[in-house]
């Protein structure tokens, strides 16, 4: 199967900082990515969706100013998380997906831990 | 809430049973996936069964699927300890966006 990577794979900061997450396909074109959040013992909850090239698209209740999405390439999205807060403390996974399949591949995940 | 529910939500069993999950979601779908995700990690897609399949095999993983009862199952059979894990069902609700139900947390004793 198709491999994506996330880097970091874990990350502690300071309330108030911002911390950028790396989402890449490594063996395909993603030209549709998408960010998740997952609290402990919970499902997936769909933050935002990143078409390549264009603006991305949030989930209702999502601020898209707090949450910063760049699809620069077909292979890295970036998901930013300006002036973290501890609530903001979760594990953060993408996927991604490539021209027709229907199948969204996912990183392994980054864990942030907001102190 | 347009998320699924699966059930159980814990199941634990013994080496060599087999484990069932159901899935039920509530839109109309293209297609439902299963995923496995083993603690603090990613998920890993395991199979995809489409609206007009009923039924899926994948080595020891069968899915079924009723659109008429917004329903999928996921047998697991002769279960081993390395299948302990959280599955999920996730639904495309005729859009390009996953919705996953809220999971069934697999231990399997050896």
């Amino acid at each position: 199967g198709a491999v994506v990577s996330q880097h970091p794979s874990w990350v502690i900061c300071k309330s108030g900082t911002s911390v950028k997450i790396e989402c890449r396909s490594l063996d395909f074109q993603a030209t549709t990515m998408f960010w998740y959040r997952q609290f402990p013992k919970q499902s997936l909850m769909l933050m935002a969706t990143s078409n390549e090239g264009s603006k991305a698209t949030y989930e209702q209740g999502v601020e898209k100013d707090k949450f910063l999405i760049n699809h620069a390439s077909l292979t890295l999205s970036t998901l930013t998380v300006t002036s973290a807060h501890p609530e903001d403390s979760s594990f953060y996974i993408c996927s991604a997906r490539g021209g027709a399949r229907e199948t969204q591949y996912f990183g392994p995940g980054t864990r942030l831990l907001v102190l | 809430s347009q998320q699924g529910e699966e059930d159980p939500q814990a199941l634990s069993i013994q080496e060599g049973e087999n484990a069932t999950m159901n899935c039920s979601y509530k839109t109309s779908i293209n297609n439902l996936q299963w995923y496995r995700q083993n603690s603090g990690r990613g998920l890993v897609h395991l199979i995809l069964i489409r609206s007009n399949e009923r039924e899926k095999h994948s080595g020891r993983l069968r899915v079924t699927l009723d659109t008429s009862k917004k329903s999928s199952s996921l047998l697991i059979t002769a279960s081993r300890a390395a299948d302990t894990a959280s599955y999920f069902c996730a639904t495309d609700g005729n859009t390009d966006k996953l919705i996953f139900g809220t999971g069934t947390r697999l231990q399997v004793f050896p």
